[in-house]
């Protein structure tokens, strides 16, 4: 228990669906970050945000939108998704110099 | 290149060392951290090391750091089949929030 969660844990969609990934850390972090993971490749940083501004977007589609409301909750928005989205999506949080960075579970998403 | 390199698999036998190795990039990085993925899990942080560092120790884990060659690697100490995980290299770069990863070594523990 790293004290990030994720919402919900798999998701199966369609193209044509709506959905949304939530994440949640009780560890007090100022930053949070969304990761893809996908199998046999690094995992790729999406977005960052740092006191609920967006610092970074890796050039990711505008089919995913990320939301930020406070420190402590970040949620990703899903929207005609593509078959290659299929992955693991991490949510990260981390706090201080070191910067380490404290990982939910994840959520395993198929796009049918 | 532009990426943090690592081989892909790693097969030990229970109780012998396991090393993993790894490639980063920035030579300015100033942090390098190892991950542990276990099945179903997101990454948990098992060691770091400081750029000003050789070489750093934690019970079972040994973390060698060469800046020179920018090459970092991992040894596991009496290797137990619990070990058997994926574990990422990473290091921060020169942004603060910045974090780039390996794709990862899965370790295999054979009993």
């Amino acid at each position: 228990e790293t004290g990030v969660t994720q919402t919900p844990r798999h998701l199966v969609m369609g193209m044509t669906n709506k959905k949304s990934l939530k994440c949640e850390q009780h560890l007090g972090h100022n930053a949070m970050y969304w990761y893809k993971q996908s199998a046999k490749k690094p995992l790729e940083l999406m977005f960052v945000y740092n006191f609920k501004e967006q610092t970074e977007n890796n050039s990711v589609p505008s089919r995913f939108s990320p939301e930020c409301p406070n420190s402590s909750h970040l949620f990703l928005h899903l929207h005609t998704l593509q078959p290659e989205d299929s992955a693991l999506y991490l949510c990260a949080s981390s706090h201080g110099e070191r910067n380490e960075q404290f990982f939910g579970p994840g959520t395993r998403l198929t796009v049918l | 290149g532009e990426d943090v390199e690592q081989s892909l698999f790693l097969s030990v036998r229970e109780g012998d060392s396991s090393v993993i190795n790894c490639t980063y990039t920035d030579s300015s990085s100033t942090y390098l951290y190892w991950y542990k993925q276990e099945p179903g899990a997101g990454l948990q942080l098992l060691t770091y090391i400081f750029s000003n560092m050789d070489m750093k120790q934690d019970q079972r884990l040994t973390v060698l750091l060469n800046k020179k060659d920018k090459h970092l690697s991992l040894r596991i100490a009496d290797t137990q089949t619990g070990d058997s995980a994926i574990y990422f290299c990473a290091e921060r770069r020169n942004n603060f929030n910045k974090f780039y990863f390996g794709s990862g070594t899965k370790l295999n523990v054979k009993p």
